[in-house]
């Protein structure tokens, strides 16, 4: 199986700053790594696919980079609503799997 | 819209047996597979695994072989978990979820909360 390695697992941050959160693979997945928040109330929203690519309605300060076995989701002005729990998942082999997420807190 | 509806919370004791479900609307049911996710409580996500909703055949990760079964009721447009032999480790919500083209899961139910207690 695949290991996702998420750090960090918590981050304080304040409104406007510049967040990344970082995933590893524990082999290549040739970019196929997606991302997801997860808000306090359980419901979960994709937010990047393939990487790179922005799910349709997704504010554009959202972006994903990376490569081989590392890949990283910034934000670049924190709002308000973006402090949530964040995970990647990848989809190069199965089983499905997720890192093990980052909570995004405000400072 | 496509929406995907849970059913609601469940108590059971451990040993007993349950049975979640989630009703999809506003696409063709079958044109899509179903996967499932487990989330212990303050845990992350873990894929359990998925049916293929045009075929009816599901697919487990090996965590999830033996006491879990996924099945559909495509008449209703709907697909159903159920797990037997139910244990404290059990307790968890469950998310039923679309995968499309792309790998990406991008619709999801609202979950529903299991508590395994005696």
């Amino acid at each position: 199986d695949i290991q996702m390695t998420q750090t960090p697992s918590s981050m304080p941050a304040s409104l406007g700053e510049r967040v990344t959160i970082s995933c590893r693979a524990s082999q290549g997945i040739s970019n196929y790594l997606n991302w997801y928040q997860q808000k306090p109330d359980g419901t979960i929203k994709p937010l990047i696919y393939y990487t790179s690519n922005l799910q349709s309605g997704v504010p554009s300060r959202f972006s994903g980079s990376g490569s081989g076995t590392d890949y990283s989701l910034t934000i670049s002005s924190l709002e308000p609503e973006d402090f949530a729990m964040y995970y990647c998942q990848q989809y190069d082999s199965s089983p499905l799997t997720f890192g093990s997420g980052t909570k995004l807190e405000i400072k | 819209q496509i929406q995907l509806v849970q059913s609601g919370p469940e108590l059971k004791k451990p040993g007993e047996s349950v049975k979640i479900s989630c009703k999809a609307s506003g696409y063709t049911f079958t044109d899509y597979a179903m996967h499932w996710v487990k989330q212990a409580p303050g845990k992350g996500l873990k894929w359990m695994g998925w049916i293929n909703t045009y075929t009816g055949k599901p697919t487990y990760a090996d965590d999830f072989k033996g006491r879990f079964v996924f099945s559909l009721e495509a008449s209703a447009s709907t697909a159903n978990l159920q797990i037997s032999n139910l244990k404290n480790e059990d307790t968890a919500t469950y998310f039923c979820a679309t995968v499309d083209l792309s790998g990406l899961f991008d619709y999801w139910g609202q979950g529903v909360m299991v508590t395994v207690s005696s």
